[in-house]
């Protein structure tokens, strides 16, 4: 079965303090590694697709890179603003082939001033 | 490009009551996608919509539940006899093909007393 777990479920950090964050994926064939932002109230914010083992992307203070078992998302000198919850997702080949994503439970980051 | 968008926002409903939701996805978009999500967890699949045909359900897609998206446009989520348990957030994704990113709306947040 194609599951997706994130570490920690909860992290705070001082402003400037970077880390990472983890997602560790089980899946029959990965099509591609998802990274989603989610404010409060809000519906999922598209930030990264990551395709194969050895990609990288970046977008401002984010960092997303691949292996074949997990991804990384790092977080460099995040600042209040940053403050969200980070969702992983797979989406799998399969005889389906529908696209539909799974995700894990999410990351909640806090980043205080 | 207006984005997805979702309405109502937000549903109270007493318990027996039908429900209805509507999602309008990005206008070039012809997949579409629903998703339900619940506090502290990540976004989970209902069903997949190509243009007008649902080619896909999740078993948590119970037979109160019922999806349409007639002519290929805007699409339908509804809940028949509420129960406590649908309280949740109704998510709606759009995508241009199977592998790319998918899009999110707002959410419809239900609650169903």
């Amino acid at each position: 079965e194609d599951q997706v777990t994130q570490s920690p479920e909860a992290l705070r950090l001082q402003e400037g303090e970077s880390s990472s964050l983890n997602c560790s994926y089980t899946v029959s064939g990965l099509r591609g590694l998802f990274w989603y932002r989610q404010d409060p109230g809000k519906g999922p914010e598209f930030l990264f697709t990551l395709y194969s083992a050895g990609e990288e992307k970046e977008k401002e203070r984010l960092k997303a890179t691949l292996t074949k078992k997990e991804s990384f998302l790092h977080i460099t000198a995040p600042k209040p603003e940053d403050s969200a919850t980070y969702l992983c997702a797979v989406q799998a080949w399969g005889s389906s082939n529908t696209g539909k994503l799974i995700f894990g439970q999410g990351t909640t980051l806090q980043v205080k001033p | 490009d207006t984005g997805v968008s979702q309405n109502p926002r937000h549903k109270i409903t007493k318990r027996g009551q039908n429900v209805t939701f509507r999602c309008d996805p990005i206008s070039e978009h012809n997949r579409l996608y629903w998703y339900r999500q619940t506090l502290g967890q990540g976004p989970e699949f209902l069903t997949y919509f190509q243009n007008e045909a649902q080619l896909e359900k999740s078993r948590l897609l119970s037979d109160r539940f019922s999806a349409e998206r007639p002519k290929g446009s805007f699409s339908t989520l509804e809940i028949q006899r509420t129960e406590q348990g649908d309280s949740a957030m109704y998510l709606c994704a759009s995508s241009q093909k199977t592998g790319d990113e998918q899009y999110f709306g707002p959410g419809t947040r239900l609650t169903v007393t």
